[in-house]
């Protein structure tokens, strides 16, 4: 696509149930990021993609987040059993190749968790 | 442990003057920085880079300026102009370490007409 997308945009759910968002990153990009943004603060690392492959995972706060990217393009971000302090701006981006350095971030899926 | 760091939330300057948004970092590993600019609801968007091995990069009106020795980076924006009205992060990566990008908390910048 000509950006990357993310869906949904707003998720409001219960403590303790499961969600997914999805990233769709440029066609051609071969690299694929999560971020977690919490209100007033930066964006932080979660884990990376290089095509399928996700050799960098060490962001993600707990077991209960998960992220995948099977055939090397759509990714999924998976939060089991929900949290309060889960709520948070997920942010994908997406780069050429590994190592270069302009990220094109999508608008984000805001998760609230209540 | 905040390895970016943006020590002013917020930033107002008037138009057709000098904006200067400052950041610094603790890792003297980095050895990539980028500026990306933010507009409500909208992921940010880059705007400039410079590499270690440089310290000044020039693109239109925007300079990014690198002081190792310091660990500071700075942008400048010349002439500030309203639509520059947005927040401002800093980012900066170690390479092989997991091209992990890290951020700073941000610089809203106000430009007023």
């Amino acid at each position: 696509g000509a950006g990357v997308s993310q869906s949904p945009r707003y998720k409001v759910t219960k403590r303790g149930q499961d969600v997914t968002l999805r990233c769709d990153p440029i066609s051609s990009h071969a690299t694929l990021y999560w971020y977690q943004q919490a209100l007033g603060q930066g964006p932080e690392f979660l884990t990376y993609f290089n095509y399928e492959a996700q050799p960098d995972k060490s962001g993600l706060p707990s077991d209960r987040f998960s992220a995948e990217r099977p055939e090397g393009s759509i990714s999924t971000l998976t939060i089991q059993r929900t949290e309060q302090r889960d709520s948070a701006m997920y942010r994908c981006a997406s780069s050429l190749a590994l190592g270069t350095g302009e990220l094109f971030f999508g608008e984000g899926s805001r998760l609230t968790v209540l | 442990d905040q390895q970016v760091k943006q020590n002013s939330p917020s930033l107002s300057v008037q138009e057709g003057r000098i904006s200067i948004l400052n950041c610094d970092y603790t890792n003297s590993m980095f050895d990539y920085f980028l500026w990306y600019k933010k507009y409500p609801a909208e992921g940010p968007t880059f705007l400039i880079s410079i590499s270690s091995i440089k310290d000044k990069n020039e693109d239109g009106r925007f300079t990014v300026f690198l002081n190792k020795s310091a660990k500071h980076l700075s942008l400048h924006i010349v002439p500030s102009q309203p639509g520059d009205s947005a927040v401002y992060f800093c980012a900066a990566r170690q390479w092989g370490t997991g091209n992990q990008f890290y951020f700073g908390t941000g610089t809203s910048l106000t430009v007023i007409p």
